[in-house]
C-alpha cells in the first residue's frame, strides 16, 4: 500500500505570495492533519480534516487555510506568505475509526522556502 | 493546554549502549502515544503506538511505557547503533470539543550514536 504523498517536496516563495500544497493519504485512510515544523517552535498542529470538514484547528492565523476533497485527498494553503511561514510542512493520515486511537502516518514534508 | 517534554533534548552515547528516552504530558486524557523518529530534512517514522490503556509496546530492539496516571513515557532502545542516530520524538493524541483529533508533540531529543 503506499504511503502518504505531498507535493510539491520543495518550494521557494516571495513574501506576499500565497502557496498551495498538496496531500494524498493512504488509500482508504479518511482522516489528514496537517502540522507545521520549525527549528524554533517544533512541530505543531494546524488542522484536521475529516469527510471534507474541518474538524479541529490550531492556534494559527486565518491566513492558513485548508480542505478536503470527496477522494480524501487535501491541500492547504497560505496567503500573504511572512518569512516566519519557512517551514516544513508535514501532512498525516488516519483511517479516523470511532475508537480515535488511530496510528498516524506521516508524509515526507514539504519544504518551504519564503525569501 | 496539553505540554509534552522530552528529556534530555540531546544525547550522545558509543556504540553498543542502551539508552532510555524521557516523555512528559501534563493532561492524562490522551487518546494514546505514539514515537517517532525523524532523520534529517525527512518526515517521520512512526517507531511505536501505545493505546491509553496499554502499558507498554515493544518492537525488535525498542520498548516503550506508558503510565498515564504519571504522566510518563520511556523509549528504551537496547544495543545502540550508529544507525539510530536520529531524532526522537513523542506524541500524544488528544480530542477537542468538537471530537477533533490532534497531536501535541515535545521538541524532540537528538540522538548520536558514535562507532
Amino acid at each position: 500500500k503506499a504511503g502518504v504523498t505531498q507535493t510539491p517536496r520543495y518550494l521557494i516563495k516571495t513574501r506576499g505570495q500565497q502557496v498551495t500544497l498538496s496531500c494524498s493519504p493512504i488509500s482508504g485512510h479518511r482522516s489528514v492533519s496537517w502540522y507545521q515544523q520549525t527549528p524554533g517552535q517544533g512541530l505543531q498542529f494546524l488542522f484536521e480534516y475529516f469527510s471534507e470538514t474541518q474538524r479541529n484547528k490550531g492556534n494559527f492565523p486565518g491566513r492558513f487555510s485548508g480542505r478536503q476533497f470527496s477522494n480524501s485527498r487535501s491541500e492547504m494553503n497560505v496567503s500573504t506568505l511572512e518569512l516566519g511561514d519557512s517551514a516544513l510542512y508535514l501532512c498525516a493520515s488516519s483511517p479516523r475509526t470511532t475508537s480515535g486511537r488511530d496510528e498516524q502516518y506521516f508524509g515526507p514534508g514539504t519544504r518551504l522556502t519564503v525569501t | 493546554k496539553q505540554e509534552v517534554t522530552q528529556i534530555p533534548a540531546a544525547l550522545s552515547v558509543p556504540e553498543g549502549e542502551n539508552l532510555v528516552l524521557n516523555c512528559s504530558f501534563t493532561d492524562s486524557a490522551i487518546y494514546n502515544l505514539q514515537w517517532f523518529r525523524q532523520d534529517p530534512g525527512k518526515g517521520l517514522t512512526s517507531l511505536l503506538l501505545i493505546q491509553s490503556s496499554q502499558r507498554e509496546q515493544t518492537s525488535g530492539r525498542l520498548n516503550a511505557s506508558l503510565d498515564k496516571s504519571s504522566g510518563r513515557s520511556t523509549l528504551y532502545i537496547a544495543a545502540s547503533q550508529p544507525g539510530d542516530s536520529a531524532t526522537y520524538l513523542c506524541a500524544v493524541r488528544v480530542m477537542n470539543s468538537n471530537s477533533g483529533y490532534a497531536l501535541n508533540f515535545g521538541k524532540g531529543t537528538s540522538l548520536l550514536v558514535t562507532p
